[in-house]
């Protein structure tokens, strides 16, 4: 079946350090993907998607690339700031289906 | 344009009990899907409605059950609580698009915390 790992955290590092949370997938066909966020005491939200092949989706400086060669979908950013610290789920949506498939999420911490 | 709104916040329930969450999705949007996160097992999918009908489900037991009323909102129902179903149970609404598309952007209500004594 499909399914999300992502890189087991908690992921702690200082204000404008450069930041790497690895996601791989297993997924027949052409999946979309996702990056979402979920603040403290707050519902999911969508931070960036690529929806085929070396689609790269960016918002608010993180980015991701959709690798099919390493069925990888891994989000960066250049300097991360105190208010990046959240939980940080990778998803798939397999072709022609609706529902999302999450990852186990991976909090980050950011420290002044 | 107000967001998905879930209700209620948090609720304290006994084994055995059963309850009710609510979900108004997003003005205009048709489709509702319901998930369950936990700390062991991460987000799970429960099931999603559109125009009143269940288009998918998850892999969860019966006692787990919804419906979509013609405005769109949607209503979750766990009968017989167990331990295990204490949760944050989160509803997400999106645009269907008609003629078959699926539409990618989910937007996801703040949840219900549920905590089963």
């Amino acid at each position: 079946g499909n399914s999300v790992t992502q890189m087991e955290g908690p992921v702690t590092l200082s204000e404008e350090a450069f930041l790497t949370i690895n996601c791989t997938y297993t997924a027949t066909g052409y999946p979309s993907l996702f990056w979402y966020v979920q603040y403290p005491g707050e519902g999911l939200q969508l931070l960036l998607k690529a929806t085929k092949a070396d689609d790269k989706g960016s918002n608010k400086g993180f980015e991701a690339t959709y690798r099919k060669e390493t069925t990888s979908f891994h989000l960066e950013k250049g300097s991360v700031q105190v208010s990046d610290s959240a939980v940080y789920f990778c998803a798939l949506r397999a072709q022609g289906a609706q529902k999302l498939v999450f990852g186990q999420g991976t909090r980050l911490t950011i420290n002044p | 344009k107000a967001g998905v709104t879930q209700t209620p916040r948090y609720l304290i329930k006994t084994r055995g009990q059963q309850v009710t969450l609510s979900c108004s999705p997003i003005s205009g949007h048709r489709s509702v899907s319901w998930y369950q996160q936990t700390p062991g097992q991460g987000l799970q999918f429960l099931f999603e409605y559109f125009s009143e009908t269940q288009r998918n489900k998850g892999n969860f037991p019966g006692r787990f059950s919804g419906r979509q009323f013609s405005n769109s909102r949607s209503e979750m129902n766990v009968s017989t609580l167990e331990l295990g179903d204490s949760a944050l149970y989160l509803c997400a609404s999106s645009a269907h698009r008609d003629r078959g598309q699926t539409n990618e952007k989910l937007f996801f209500g703040s949840g219900t915390q549920l905590s089963v004594l």
